[in-house]
């Protein structure tokens, strides 16, 4: 399968700070990178989607001030969890999807950034 | 009601037995099927893709789908512990992923 990256894996910042969190697909061109967090045993809650080069979609009580994401390339996709309080802490997992085969795609997942606000 | 429903568990099932998981989903045009394994702390991975009715199968995975009943399930067949762990059910509809919340799956030595 495909292989998706991110930096860095587990981040703790102090309350008011802004954290960055970068998402790379690292073997093939992700037309569309989706954003997730996911709180202690609860699922997947998605929130935004992002296309290269152009604005993000963001889900219904997402923040998009507060959770600003940039997908500048077909590769590199960042979320910045801006002004962090201690309850943005959560794992934040990026996943990407790129077209492998005709009209057929899949969403991998990269392996997550657990970040703790103070 | 939710796009994906699936029963959160947790099932258990002795090692070496056959795991049944199964989910069902709201939307008829759903055309994409996908299974992931979520181990504890760890963010999710694809087991299996199903786009087709009927069985598919991958060493000791087999993903059935049955869009008339609109349902998909996964069997995993001599059940090790290793395979302990969260399933998420997932469709893929108009460029949008649902994923359900998830079945933990207990296969004991």
């Amino acid at each position: 399968g495909a292989v998706v990256s991110q930096h860095p894996s587990w981040v703790i910042c102090k309350s008011g700070t802004s954290v960055k969190i970068e998402c790379r697909s690292l073997d093939f061109q992700a037309t569309t990178m989706f954003w997730y967090r996911q709180f202690p045993k609860q699922s997947l809650m998605l929130m935004a989607t992002s296309n290269e080069g152009s604005k993000a979609t963001y889900e219904q009580g997402v923040e998009k001030d507060k959770f600003l994401i940039n997908h500048a390339s077909l590769t590199l996709s960042t979320l910045t969890v801006t002004s962090a309080h201690p309850e943005d802490s959560s794992f934040y997992i990026c996943s990407a999807r790129g077209i492998l085969l005709a009209g057929i795609n899949e969403q991998f997942f990269g392996p997550g950034t657990r970040l703790t606000v103070l | 009601q939710k796009e994906v429903e699936q029963n959160s568990g947790p099932l258990s099932v002795p090692e070496g037995a056959i795991a049944s998981l199964n989910c069902t989903y709201s939307d008829r045009v759903s055309q994409s099927f996908f299974w992931y394994r979520q181990y504890s702390g760890k963010s999710p991975e694809l087991i299996m893709s199903i786009y087709s009715n009927g069985d598919k199968e991958d060493g000791r995975f087999t993903a059935q789908l049955n869009k008339a009943s609109q349902y998909v399930s996964l069997l995993i067949r001599d059940s090790q512990p290793s395979d302990s762990a969260t399933y998420l059910c997932a469709l893929n509809n108009f460029n949008k992923f649902y994923f359900g919340s998830g079945t933990k799956l207990n296969v004991k030595p």
